[in-house]
């Protein structure tokens, strides 16, 4: 089945810097790939996510990249602010079903 | 996207007893999931609750622990049988339509001593 890597599983950037978080999957059928923001006591939101017939993806500070060949995907934030600072997950979801299986996660801390 | 609530919030219980979670939606909603987070861990499917018909288990996840039901289309319980602390985790239901976007409720944060 599908296995999705995440990495690093803590990430310490200053005000301002870029942050990047990486995630591999294993199943070469799968094809969306959400990521998640989840604030201390809150439910994980959804905060982009791509598809498999697209590279990359933008939306304002956060984009996602997709390498379908090297079956790997990036997060990056780029002028990170105090309130970036979350955990976030990636997740992977096959081709045919509705199931998402979740990468471990990664604790981002932006320093002011 | 719908706006999806989860009762209770959270509880504490003693072993070997049971707990129903609730999640509710605003609005029909084609797929209903229920996740559990143990603390400081990511997210992992237990079942993806079927209306009107039995729920699918993921693997290490039964019935006879988590009973599941689903009588309709914006409705979905969890129960979490003979607790026992190891069962001390958040609970979230997820709900999604026919696209791929998934969007979770609020959890319910168990603690069983």
């Amino acid at each position: 089945g599908e296995n999705v890597e995440q990495h690093p599983s803590t990430l310490s950037v200053q005000e301002g810097d870029s942050a990047v978080i990486k995630c591999t999957y294993s199943d070469s059928a799968s094809n969306y790939f959400p990521w998640y923001k989840q604030e201390l006591g809150k439910r994980p939101q959804l905060i982009i996510d791509i598809r498999s017939n697209v590279g990359e993806k933008k939306d304002q500070r956060i984009a996602v990249t997709l390498n379908k060949t090297a079956k790997h995907f990036s997060l990056h934030i780029t002028e990170t602010q105090p309130e970036d600072s979350a955990v976030y997950f990636c997740a992977a979801r096959t081709s045919g079903t509705y199931k998402y299986i979740f990468g471990t996660g990664t604790r981002l801390k932006v320093l002011a | 996207s719908a706006v999806i609530s989860q009762k209770p919030s959270r509880d504490i219980c003693q072993r070997g007893t049971s707990l129903t979670i609730q999640c509710q939606v605003d609005s029909q909603v084609t797929m209903m999931f229920w996740y559990r987070q143990q603390p400081g861990q990511s997210l992992t499917l237990i079942a993806t609750a079927n209306q009107g018909s039995e729920a699918t288990y993921e693997s290490g996840f039964v019935i006879d622990k988590f009973p599941i039901s689903r009588p309709n289309l914006t409705f979905s319980t969890l129960t979490v049988s003979n607790m026992s602390p190891e069962d001390s985790s958040i609970y979230l239901c997820s709900v999604g339509q026919s696209g791929d976007e998934q969007y979770f409720g609020p959890g319910t944060r168990l603690t069983v001593t």
